[in-house]
């Protein structure tokens, strides 16, 4: 097992860019999931993927948007960064609904 | 909309004391519990998965239990370390078989003095 691989651990950007977070899961690992973690609270829901379809989506803006691709990477995109956006992003994923999700060390996004 | 709770927030105890940490939730039609480890400014590593059907997990000095009709998880942790300060973080899987969204606590900081 490889486990789950993000990219880039940090990154800083200015008010108003984009910006695309990386991630690969495991091969086996259909279903892939991206949180949002605000300094001292617990992650929270943006989006899941299976199978390239996304499947469940969280209270964030349209301009939070992903990909998953047949080699099980996936795509965070952020559209028109705000200073709220700056956190720690977490990609998670997982074989079936009876297994649990492993998650990726994260990457930590700075909007000055 | 399911709620997530732990408590207590932050927890600090003398190195060798046996712990409880609390995790309570607010619908009980869940598939799943997982019990999460946080680094600081790291990502998750998951320590224990509990299926709906199962009363408790152990893994070495971890013990992991889950009343889903009462809506209660706790994590105990015994003869507790200095390298086991970090914070614990719970999470429950909903029942529903599409999207099968976390929903997490706040998480309980926990500190280990030598």
């Amino acid at each position: 097992e490889t486990g789950v691989t993000q990219s880039p651990t940090h990154l800083i950007k200015t008010r108003g860019q984009q910006v695309t977070l990386r991630c690969s899961s495991q091969s086996g690992h259909n279903t892939v999931s991206w949180y949002q973690q605000a300094l001292g609270q617990g992650p929270q829901f943006i989006f899941q993927y299976y199978r390239e379809e996304e499947n469940g989506r969280g209270n964030f803006p349209p301009r939070f948007s992903g990909l998953q691709f047949p080699n099980y990477s996936s795509e965070l995109n952020v559209n028109a960064l705000e200073l709220d956006d700056s956190a720690l992003y977490l990609c998670a994923s997982s074989p079936g609904q009876s297994y649990g999700y492993t998650f990726g060390s994260g990457t930590r996004l700075t909007v000055v | 909309k399911q709620e997530v709770t732990q408590i207590p927030a932050a927890l600090s105890v003398p190195e060798g004391e046996n712990l409880v940490l609390n995790c309570s939730f607010t619908d009980s039609a869940i598939y799943n519990l997982q019990w999460f480890r946080q680094d600081p400014g790291k990502g998750l590593t998951s320590l224990l998965l509990i299926q709906s059907s199962q009363r408790e997990q152990t893994s070495g000095r971890l013990n992991a239990s889950l009343d889903k009709s009462s809506g209660r998880s706790t994590l105990y942790i015994a003869a507790s370390q200095p390298g086991d300060s970090a914070t614990y973080l719970c999470a429950v899987r909903p029942g529903e078989t599409s999207g099968s969204r976390l929903t997490f606590g706040e998480g309980t900081q926990l500190t280990v003095n030598p």
